[in-house]
């Protein structure tokens, strides 16, 4: 079963210093990984998004990498500030799922002035 | 602006009601897409519409039905609902949808509490 994982599922750190979120998939036949950030009662920004032929893809602070093989995606965002903290999703086109996205549960942040 | 708009923003109805959520994109895509986001479950796709045709129903109930007049609208027609459909509808556009490489942009949905 095609499926992703965002583990924890909350996390809170202190404004500047680096975070760091973790996205794990079942599949490593995908087409796209996909970061989006959603604040509360909003609809979803889309961040990044990595195909299946790259390593790591960069906006500003943020910055994502895509390991196929292992079945993870990191995203990094550096020197953290409070406007950051919000709830970031991980989706995955995989190969055969049409154009259906399937995503983590998300990590909810909170960045301590 | 979010270049895609989704009316009403909050709805409540009883189960009897029969109700409406419409999403108009301005981005000049051909694909929009149904998501429903409840609580502590991930969030899922509903339905696909690809050039106004559907593509996709990811085995939803027939008391939600999608309508999509132009490449530009797409509607959710709600009848009959349960306390379990009370939940966060998002709707999305993208530039096609057999796309693989373009992101999707989503509106700020349209919260649904079923009484």
């Amino acid at each position: 079963k095609q499926e992703v994982t965002q583990i924890p599922a909350a996390l809170s750190v202190p404004e500047g210093e680096n975070l760091v979120l973790n996205c794990s998939f079942t599949d490593s036949a995908i087409y796209n990984l996909q970061w989006f950030r959603q604040d509360p009662g909003k609809g979803l920004t889309s961040l990044l998004l990595i195909q299946s032929s790259q390593r790591e893809q960069t906006s500003g602070r943020l910055n994502a990498s895509l390991d196929k093989s292992s079945g993870r995606s990191t995203l990094y965002i550096a020197a953290s500030q409070p406007g950051d903290s919000a709830t970031y999703l991980c989706a995955v086109l995989f190969v055969g799922a049409g154009n259906k996205l399937t995503f983590g549960g998300g990590t909810r942040v909170l960045v301590k002035p | 602006e979010t270049g895609v708009t989704q009316t009403p923003r909050h709805l409540v109805m009883g189960m009897t009601n029969k109700k409406s959520l419409k999403c108009e994109q301005h981005l000049g895509h051909n694909a929009m897409y149904w998501y429903k986001q409840s609580a502590k479950k991930p969030l899922e796709l509903m339905f696909v519409y690809n050039f106004k045709e559907q593509t996709e129903n990811n085995s939803v109930p027939s008391r939600f039905s999608p309508e999509c007049p132009n490449s530009s609208h797409l509607f959710l027609h709600l009848h009959t609902l349960q306390p379990e459909d009370s939940a966060l509808y998002l709707c999305a556009s993208s530039p096609e949808g057999g796309s693989r490489n373009q992101p999707q942009h989503f509106g700020d949905g349209t919260r649904l509490s079923i009484l």
